[in-house]
């Protein structure tokens, strides 16, 4: 049974480039949720779908942050242009639905700005 | 809005020992708590879920945790801790009908021989 799955796990870039980071979910869970870990603000909770729609996308941190979900399988979080205050984790976690189903996460992607 | 409260940012105990770790939340009905194991360069794990019904509430890996509505707590605990315990641990708190969680901040559990 393949959990959520994230790619790259490590990303290296200078300011300014273009970052994607990818999310595929768990066959059959209605809600993707994307988190961002730092040491200083811990865990935060960016923006979240329910069946590929964006729901509550109130923790984006600026329009330079953005997320698609184009289909049930896929999800995309981009940064454009990228900062050294974006380095950080991001995590994709997903759960079912039928009420506060418990969310499950992939292992992250380690993301570092130059 | 919800909130949670973990009061130990670290705790160190023996193998074998006995583990209680805290966690107070706020919000106003009935909630949905969570406790979440994270590993170095891993995602966070489910341990436990709480719903409703009974209050003590046991978990994979031999943990447990209580929800005490009078206190405001759900805190997690384990008689006899393995040194693949180590990792951190966050509690987490749902509200019905909206699946966004609010995590705590963690707690690092160390583990000495």
């Amino acid at each position: 049974d393949a959990g959520v799955i994230q790619s790259p796990r490590h990303e290296v870039t200078e300011m300014g480039q273009e970052v994607t980071l990818r999310c595929k979910p768990i066959s059959g869970h209605d809600y993707l949720f994307w988190y961002r870990q730092t040491m200083m603000r811990g865990l935060e909770l960016l923006i979240y779908f329910n069946n590929n729609v964006p729901i509550d996308d109130s923790g984006m941190p600026e329009d330079r942050f953005s997320a698609k979900m184009p289909n049930a399988s896929f999800s995309t979080l981009k940064i454009q242009p990228s900062e050294p205050r974006d380095s950080a984790v991001y995590f994709c976690a997903t759960g079912g639905s039928g009420g506060n189903q418990p969310q499950h996460f992939g292992d992250g992607t380690r993301l570092s700005i130059l | 809005a919800q909130s949670v409260t973990q009061p130990d940012i670290h705790i160190t105990v023996s193998e074998g020992a006995s583990l209680e770790l805290r966690c107070n939340y706020s919000y106003g009905a009935t909630p949905y708590l969570f406790w979440y194991v994270q590993s170095p360069g891993q995602g966070l794990q489910l341990l436990l879920k709480y719903f409703s019904g009974d209050t003590l509430v046991q978990g994979i890996k031999g943990f447990e945790a209580e929800f005490k509505r009078s206190q405001s707590s759900f805190n997690l605990r384990k008689p006899s801790v393995h040194w693949s315990d180590a990792a951190e641990y966050f509690c987490a708190v749902g509200a019905q009908g909206n699946e966004k969680l609010t995590f705590g901040t963690g707690t690092r559990l160390t583990i000495i021989p």
